[in-house]
């Protein structure tokens, strides 16, 4: 399966502040997925990145407060903005589930903390 | 939005003994995937099931694809210390772009 590296690892930020976190695949992906992991909770998917074209947001996630990036086949970025304690969270990239039915496999994350 | 039902929730096993989790749709599925999360860790893919009745080994783990396809379970036979995590299922249906639904989880500890 493909190697998913993400960037940052974690990060404590300020509240307003906005942190821009990366998702590098070593190999090309038709769909890569951005999920959000509350402490102790399941997954929730934020978007779908779409390479070409915008990201595709599930219902109660917005393009304003989580822009993403999708600017080649192996590379996204997810961006949370003006954040808020509510936003601490893991973040997660994964690829994965296109045409050929391939289950989705995931990075390790991002661990946020909002201050 | 959906989630499936996973259960139990938590688990605290000794050493040595069997485990086993299932969980449940409303909906028929035409895949269905279990994970194994650790501290620190994203998700890992431990098996997939693609076809209704389906059963699936990996090492000491089984899995089997319900044959109503609203319904999963996962086996893990002589468990050991290293079993310990979160044991997620999800599933999709081919009409919603593999979209996956997930499960709240199976928190599973092992008491050497």
């Amino acid at each position: 399966s493909a190697v998913i590296s993400q960037k940052p690892s974690r990060d404590i930020c300020q509240r307003g502040t906005s942190l821009t976190i990366q998702c590098q695949v070593d190999s090309q992906v038709t769909m890569m997925f951005w999920y959000r992991q509350q402490p102790g909770q399941s997954l929730t998917l934020i978007a779908t990145a779409n390479q070409g074209s915008e990201a595709t947001y599930e219902s109660g996630f917005v393009i304003d407060k989580f822009p993403i990036s999708r600017p080649n086949l192996t590379f996204s970025t997810l961006t949370v903005s003006n954040m808020s304690p509510e936003d601490s969270s893991i973040y997660l990239c994964s690829v994965g589930g296109g045409q050929s039915n391939q289950p989705q496999h995931f990075g390790d994350g991002t661990r946020l903390s909002i201050l | 939005g959906q989630q499936l039902n996973q259960s139990p929730q938590s688990m605290f096993i000794q050493e040595g003994e069997d485990v086993s989790m299932n969980c449940t749709s409303s909906s028929i599925f035409n895949t269905w995937l279990w994970y194994k999360q650790e501290p620190g860790e994203g998700p890992v893919l431990l098996i997939a099931l693609y076809k209704a009745g389906e059963l699936t080994s990996n090492g000491r783990l089984t899995a089997q694809f319900g044959i109503t396809r609203k319904d999963s379970f996962l086996n893990i036979s002589a468990s050991i210390p290293s079993d310990v995590g979160i044991y997620f299922c999800a599933g999709n249906n081919a009409g919603n772009n593999r979209k996956l639904i997930w499960g709240l989880g199976t928190s599973l500890a092992v008491n050497p």
